[in-house]
Parts: structure tokens; sequence; C-alpha cells
């Protein structure tokens, strides 16, 4: 088992260019979830999909959108990319609803340069 | 805004001995959980606390709860470099669904 993958790992961006972050899981997770992690805040939530069809905004979604593919795939996209989303994105999956199955598993990570 | 707030930012330690490192919510929670982080790494679950728990162990760690204070701390003993890394703790909120908020993060270095 792969776990959650995520591509590209690292991309660099010019202001008002576009780009979609893919993430894929393999544990036949219920609900994914796209973060962001700056220097000094934690985690911040941009959206989560709890189930397959259904998506909500989490703290951050200004600027992004989110696709739930099916129930592997859930991927995140810039439509016009600018230096604030310079960033290091996180995705995660968790089999939510079931007991003591809420812990979340997460990606290695994509590193966003916006210049 | 941040569900947690991690206490402190930053520890530094000899190998041997004990961490300790806290968190304080703001609101009802169903769960509390820690993650560990290694540097340019994704998080990974460490351990979950229930509402209705106020103690748990795994291992070298132990996180107490306390719902009337809306915070917890996470005890790693015997620490060793390879703990080196940041935790975060993370809840999910009383009536609300699939979600977690996490908070700030400990950065924490273990010396040799």
């Amino acid at each position: 088992n792969a776990g959650v993958t995520q591509t590209p790992k690292f991309q660099v961006l010019k202001t008002g260019q576009s780009m979609t972050l893919q993430c894929a899981q393999d544990m036949n997770h219920n609900s994914m979830y796209w973060y962001r992690q700056d220097p000094g805040m934690g985690l911040r939530l941009i959206y989560y999909s709890a189930s397959e069809g259904t998506t909500d905004k989490g703290e951050v979604p200004n600027g992004y959108n989110v696709s739930r593919l099916n129930k592997r795939e859930f991927s995140l996209r810039l439509e016009s990319a600018a230096p604030s989303q310079t960033s290091v994105y996180f995705c995660a999956s968790a089999d939510w609803g079931r007991a003591t199955q809420e812990t979340q598993y997460f990606g290695p990570g994509t590193r966003l340069l916006v210049l | 805004s941040q569900q947690g707030e991690e206490d402190p930012q930053a520890l530094s330690i000899q190998e041997g001995e004990n961490a300790t490192m806290n968190c304080s919510y703001k609101t009802s929670i169903n769960n509390l959980q820690w993650y560990r982080q290694n540097s340019g790494r994704g998080l990974v679950h460490l351990i979950l606390i229930r509402s209705n728990e106020r103690e748990k162990h795994s291992g070298r760690l132990r996180v107490t709860l306390d719902t009337s204070k809306k915070s917890s701390s996470l005890l790693i003993t015997a620490s060793r470099a390879a703990d080196t890394a940041s935790y975060f703790c993370a809840t999910d909120e009383a009536g609300t669904a699939s979600k977690l908020t996490f908070g700030t993060g400990t950065r924490l270095q273990v010396t040799l």
C-alpha cells in the first residue's frame, strides 16, 4: 500500500498561472482533506470531502477549488496563483465515522512557490 | 482560526530527558489527537484520546486530557534524538463531523 500520494512534489509558478495538485489514497477511506502549512501557522484546512460526491470549505478556501474525482482521488486547483499561496500543501485521508478510525493519514506534501 | 495552541513553541532537551508539551483548545470536543512531523515530511498520527478519557499511554507517550480546562499534555519519556520533530495537537469539535483543527505546534529538539 502506498498510502496517500501527492503530485507534484515541488512546483514553481508565476503569478496568475494555474495548476492542479493531485492526491490519491489506496486505503479505501471515505474522507479526504487539503491543508496548507505556512511557517509558524500550523496546518490550516482549505477544503475537505467528507465522502465521495461532497466537498466543503475549510478555514482558508479563497483562491482554491477542489474536485473529488472518485473515492480515491481529490484534487486541488489554483486558478490564478498569487504569491500569498506560496506554501506547503498536504493532502490527507481518513475513514471517518468508524469508531477509532478518525485519525488522518498524510501525504508527503507539495512545495509550491509562486513568484 | 486555530483551535489549538501548543506550548511551548520550541523545546530543547538532552537525550534521556522527558519532554512535555501542552495544548489548549477553545470549544467542546469529541477527541483530541497528537501528530508528529519530521522536517519536510507529512504528519504522522501518534495517539488519540476521547473526551471521556483522562489519560492514555502508548509506549513512551503519555497523554492527558482535562476537558474542564480545555487542555491536553503530551509527555515523551526517555527521549531520543529520533524524537526530534514538531508535534501538533488536533481536535474535532463536538457537533461537527469529519474534520480536525490543528494547533500551531511545538518544535522539539533532542540533542545527544
